[in-house]
């Protein structure tokens, strides 16, 4: 069965570092996202991506953040410089070929900033 | 603004014993669809159930079964015949706008008991 994964698993940095986060969506969707959860908190909503561009982002997701879709499997999220607050579990998430259809999520990256 | 509420933060429950979750949550929209994801330790995001808003049958997958009460806009979650296995946090999630972009509620933690 196809399924989203992301590299690295866990991802340590100290503060003031940049670090990309990748992920692999499955292969026939078209939206991508970005999630982030804190320890012991909700799923925060970050980016999505669509055809190549953004299209919605949140008040999280500022100039610090960017994504980006380098080839046609690969879907990278990348913090410039990372602050301790950064440290979470980052998801990524994918689905076909419609907005409404239901989003399928990686296994996630745990980034933490020193 | 829209909102998915969990009210419930921890729940336990006896092996092969029923549970049900809740969830309420806010909208004006009239056509929209809802989930159910599982969240084990290993802290992967799981697809638990969906719900289209425009059905009146309450969706099931094998043990979990929805109560969707959409008047009261509510969405609770069915487990029967509890599992080790399904010791997991349960996050109920809302997409406003058919965006694409998932709003968490908190999660409640369920603890399934031998």
């Amino acid at each position: 069965e196809p399924e989203v994964t992301q590299t690295p698993s866990h991802q340590v940095t100290q503060m003031g570092q940049e670090v990309i986060l990748r992920c692999v969506p499955i292969s026939n969707h078209l939206y991508f996202y970005w999630y982030r959860q804190i320890l012991g908190q909700k799923v925060e909503f970050l980016v999505s991506f669509y055809n190549n561009e953004i299209s919605e982002k949140s008040e999280i997701f500022d100039d610090q953040f960017s994504v980006e879709r380098p080839d046609g499997s690969n879907f990278t999220l990348k913090i410039r410089s990372t602050k301790l607050e950064d440290s979470a579990m980052y998801f990524c998430a994918s689905s076909g070929g419609s907005r409404t259809d239901t989003q399928y999520f990686g296994p996630g990256t745990r980034l933490t900033v020193l | 603004a829209q909102t998915v509420t969990q009210s419930q933060p921890e729940m336990s429950v006896q092996e092969a014993e029923t549970v049900t979750l809740s969830c309420t949550y806010d909208t004006s929209e009239s056509n929209y669809y809802l989930f159910w994801y599982k969240q084990p330790p290993s802290r992967q995001m799981i697809l638990v159930i969906r719900q289209e808003a425009y059905k009146q049958q309450n969706a099931t997958e094998n043990r979990f079964s929805v109560n969707f009460q959409k008047a009261a806009k509510s969405f609770s979650l069915k487990i029967s015949d509890s599992q080790l296995g399904d010791t997991a946090m349960y996050f109920c999630a809302f997409p406003p706008g058919n965006t694409g972009k998932l709003i968490f509620g908190q999660g409640t933690t369920l603890q399934v008991k031998p």
